[in-house]
């Protein structure tokens, strides 16, 4: 079964860091852009921050340059994201996404087909 | 980026057929084939109903289809059913490896 499972969420005061992890299985990781996709209570889906299949490219939403950094270990079939200088805005569920497809011309993936059941992150004093 | 501009509510009776919208821009909607939408149950993750505009993956209902015009690319729920009551995102591809979601929409089913 494709599984991604996603741990590490918790409650971190303003100005904290945390690191989520992704375990994913069922399929061959490696071969896969993953992305972080996350979502405010209550609120809609915000794209977060993509990583090639090989970790060596990464971009992120402008809302957290500079302060998160997307990684993964292909050997151990796990995604990260190491999240710096929390702000309350930055309070959501966070999911981990598996990019769909590929398609050469931009030279992306074109969807999001298997989620994890997220981690949530709260950011409060 | 901003969010692309989906209604906040969208609502029809069962057997009918609903239509949501999402409009961008020229730089994201206009500018890529790549629209795709999801469902979103309550307390659950999102599900992937459509990619590259219009194209359905495997075992998603016919049911549901997605089309686009211009900036605004738009879902189609036909036969319209109680397990439809959810909320719809859609998502363009906006450029230098970037996402933007919609504002979302929620359905009901009356």
């Amino acid at each position: 079964e494709v599984q991604l499972v996603e741990s590490g969420g918790g409650l971190v005061q303003p100005g904290g860091s945390l690191r989520l992890s992704c375990a994913a299985s069922g399929f061959s990781f490696s071969g896969y852009w993953m992305h972080w996709v996350r979502q405010a209570p209550g609120k809609g889906l915000v794209w977060v921050s993509r990583i090639i299949n090989d970790g060596s490219g990464t971009t992120y939403a402008d809302s957290v340059k500079g302060r998160f950094t997307i990684s993964r270990d292909n050997a151990k079939n796990i995604l990260f994201l190491q999240m710096s200088s929390l702000r309350a805005e930055d309070t959501a569920v966070y999911y981990c996404v598996r990019g769909f497809g590929w398609i050469p011309s931009p030279g992306t993936t074109s969807g999001f087909d298997v989620w994890g059941q997220g981690t949530t992150v709260t950011v409060s004093s | 980026q901003s969010a692309l501009t989906q209604p906040a509510s969208v609502s029809g009776s069962p057997g009918q057929s609903i239509t949501i919208s999402c409009t961008g821009t020229s730089t994201d909607v206009g500018s890529y084939n790549l629209v795709s939408w999801y469902q979103q149950h309550p307390g659950k993750a999102p599900k992937f109903l459509i990619y590259e505009d219009n194209k359905r993956p495997s075992g998603v209902s016919s049911r549901f289809s997605g089309s686009k015009s211009g900036n605004t690319a738009s879902l189609t729920i036909s036969g319209l059913q109680a397990e439809d009551e959810a909320d719809y995102y859609c998502c363009s591809y906006g450029g230098s490896s970037t996402f933007v979601f919609g504002t979302g929409t929620e359905v009901t089913v009356l």
